[in-house]
């Protein structure tokens, strides 16, 4: 009940197309979901975050997509660009614990 | 920059041997989270301290161990060091207690057992 169910683990997006990547939770505690982008050889960093009485959230070319009845929430990259290519997590919180996501590797082709 | 900084960036040492690493959060954080990152896996939550005292512990072994000091720099001990201990460990700051806050991670030190 505790995990989140990330997916896929890795994916390849030609430039300019649509990067999706899902995730999933049991616990219905949850109220807060960050993503965090993590470029190889540094630390993860906030991306985009939503809390549930929103059912999207648009920052630039990221949009997150809640579903609450589902438990799901996905990140949508727009328009994706080979700087997009990065390690993405997702993460589920409550007000005690943030549970992480496994990880999805993105690589964007030029 | 996240403003986290943690000492060394790389360290090299041998099994059963231990090891320190420093995480100094940003400034005005009393927060301090824990981290490891084996190759190539996701984030594995280790243990959270908030203005000096334990808040929250994930799946810390336990020859692992760490503390918050009054100048909120935070230290993590691994002892008994295997060569699966081997990973990238990361400490995040954020300004409060709950997981609510974003957290800004450092850039991690990397351990190497051999």
């Amino acid at each position: 009940q505790q995990q989140v169910k990330q997916s896929p683990q890795s994916l390849i997006v030609q430039k300019g197309g649509i990067s999706i990547i899902n995730c999933a939770y049991e616990n219905t505690a949850f109220d807060y979901f960050p993503w965090y982008q993590q470029f190889p050889g540094k630390g993860p960093a906030l991306l985009i975050a939503i809390r549930p009485d929103v059912s999207e959230k648009k920052e630039g070319r990221f949009t997150i997509s809640f579903n609450k009845s589902a438990k799901q929430f996905s990140l949508h990259i727009m328009d994706s660009q080979p700087g997009d290519s990065a390690t993405y997590f997702c993460a589920a919180s409550s007000n005690y614990q943030l549970i992480w996501g496994a990880g999805t590797k993105l690589i964007i082709k030029p | 920059d996240s403003g986290v900084t943690q000492t060394p960036k790389h360290l090299i040492t041998a099994t059963g041997q231990r090891v320190t690493l420093r995480c100094s959060p940003r400034s005005g954080d009393l927060s301090v989270y824990w981290y490891q990152q084996s190759l190539d896996q996701g984030l594995q939550f280790l243990i959270q301290y908030y203005n000096g005292e334990e808040r929250a512990k994930g799946n810390i072994l336990e020859r692992f161990s760490a503390q918050q000091f009054p100048d909120l720099h935070s230290e993590l001990n691994l002892s008994s060091l295997e060569l699966g201990d081997s990973a990238l460990y990361f400490c995040a700051s954020t300004v409060g207690a709950t997981p609510y806050n974003e957290q800004f991670f450092g850039p991690g030190t990397r351990l190497t057992v051999l």
